[in-house]
């Protein structure tokens, strides 16, 4: 099936280090979602983006709704050990939600 | 915690077999959407349930079916097992049949088929 290219596929980092991470497409989307999902989990949503160019945060996350409207960014400050997990995104269109290869974060003290 | 309930945790079935899987939504939510994710993968969409109708489904053969109940509570069935079918099946709800709103997604079911 289809899925959404993300890079890196993978991050070690230090604690305190800012993260960035994106993904991909070649289909254009009309809403962009960021989800984390922990091991023994489901994904939960971190940031929903509706409009191309639009840059949304949550706390320490921020993301982009990129302009072309086939990729998005995420981006991490100050990373805290709780981090750690894997990152998908995720675009929507009409009645199908396509999710990204994800990112898996690690992140030592 | 979501409230996204999901049973049973572990399943090991052979190929060819049929598996029920169970999801029971958070309270007040109408939609429920069912993924399968391999491992190593991202979740794949396989079809949502909107006040007991599809209401969209992804490239899954016939063989994957669903059924959503008055109390929104949802079933996926699979017949047939391939062993590709081996995968974490995740379920998610929310509050209208749309991926606009927030899916809350369940812990899932580990399928394993030999």
């Amino acid at each position: 099936g289809q899925q959404l290219n993300q890079s890196p596929q993978s991050m070690f980092i230090q604690e305190g280090e800012d993260v960035s991470m994106n993904c991909t497409s070649s289909s254009i989307f009309n809403t962009w979602l960021w989800y984390k999902q922990d091991p023994g989990e489901g994904p939960v949503l971190l940031i929903a983006l509706y409009k191309a160019g639009e840059l949304t945060s949550n706390g320490r996350l921020t993301a982009q709704f990129g302009i072309t409207r086939k990729d998005s960014f995420l981006n991490i400050s100050a990373s805290i050990p709780s981090d750690v997990g894997i990152y998908f995104c995720a675009g929507h269109n009409t009645d199908k939600l396509i999710f990204g290869t994800g990112t898996r974060l690690q992140v030592f003290p | 915690e979501t409230g996204v309930t999901q049973s049973p945790t572990h399943l090991i079935k052979t190929r060819g077999q049929q598996v029920t899987l169970r999801c029971s939504s958070q309270s007040g939510h109408n939609t429920v959407s069912w993924y399968q994710q391999a491992l190593g993968q991202g979740p794949q969409f396989i079809f949502q349930y909107y006040r007991e109708e599809e209401n969209g489904r992804g490239n899954f053969p016939p063989r994957f079916s669903g059924l959503q109940f008055p109390n929104y509570s949802s079933e996926l069935n699979v017949n047939a097992l391939e062993l590709d079918d081996s995968a974490l099946y995740l379920c998610a709800s929310s509050l209208e049949g749309s991926f606009l709103d927030t899916q809350y997604f369940g812990p899932g079911t580990r399928l394993t088929v030999l």
